[in-house]
């Protein structure tokens, strides 16, 4: 299965930019690298996903080094809404989607 | 669109009962499947399907079956409940166009056995 390792949790201050990252050292050439927000008692839900290089959009930034062997996951000026699981997966190249535990995000006021 | 919805949204069963968690999704999506996520934990594939007819295992399939008989629907049965699968389910559809793969959530069925 295709696994990525995140850090288990990260605490932040509202107003701060939080970066999280991910490390997928096998990451294979058709692989994508997908990021998910999951609040309490919902599913998850798509935030951003990146080939290479930089991708951003309305909720946060993807940072991929040419190596492709780590993701950065960025939120510009988090707020406390923003207090979430975040997971990092590799998709693409796999039937299956495997979500490892994630980085709980908690934003302190 | 309605995305993807689930019955029930709660659910307790005794032990050695059976039942069926529905999954439903509006989106024409080929790749549909199911996860548990215990709490605390991530989520867990149980069944997938990447098309009508087509089914596989995920990491924790033991106790669960599935069938795949149209686009729309992905039904996941337990066939003997256990206090072990306790635990909430989430179907998803995944969306693979234009090269961006996004997964579509179902919001949740909350499932207790005891």
């Amino acid at each position: 299965l295709a696994k990525t390792t995140q850090p288990i949790s990260m605490d932040s201050y509202e107003g701060q930019e939080v970066n999280i990252t991910c490390s997928h050292n096998n990451i294979a050439t058709n692989d994508y690298i997908t990021w998910y927000q999951q609040f309490p008692s919902q599913g998850p839900r798509f935030i951003i996903q990146g080939y290479k290089t930089k991708v951003t959009n309305e909720v946060a930034s993807l940072f991929i080094p040419a190596d492709r062997k780590s993701s950065t996951l960025s939120l510009p000026r988090v707020s406390l809404s923003d207090t979430a699981v975040y997971y990092c997966l590799r998709t693409g190249s796999a039937r299956q989607l495997t979500f490892g535990s994630g980085t709980q995000l908690t934003v302190l006021p | 669109n309605a995305g993807v919805t689930q019955t029930p949204k709660f659910q307790v069963l005794k032990t050695g009962q059976s039942m069926t968690l529905q999954c439903a999704q509006d989106m024409n999506h080929e790749y549909m499947s199911w996860y548990r996520q215990d709490p605390g934990m991530g989520l867990r594939l149980i069944h997938y399907s990447v098309g009508a007819g087509i089914t596989d295992q995920g990491e924790v399939p033991n106790g669960y079956n599935v069938s795949r008989s149209t686009t729309e629907d992905f039904p996941l049965r337990l066939l003997s409940a256990a206090p072990s699968q306790t635990s909430v389910y989430f179907c998803a559809s995944r969306d693979s166009g234009q090269g961006v793969e996004t997964q579509y959530f179902g919001p949740g069925t909350r499932l207790l056995v005891l």
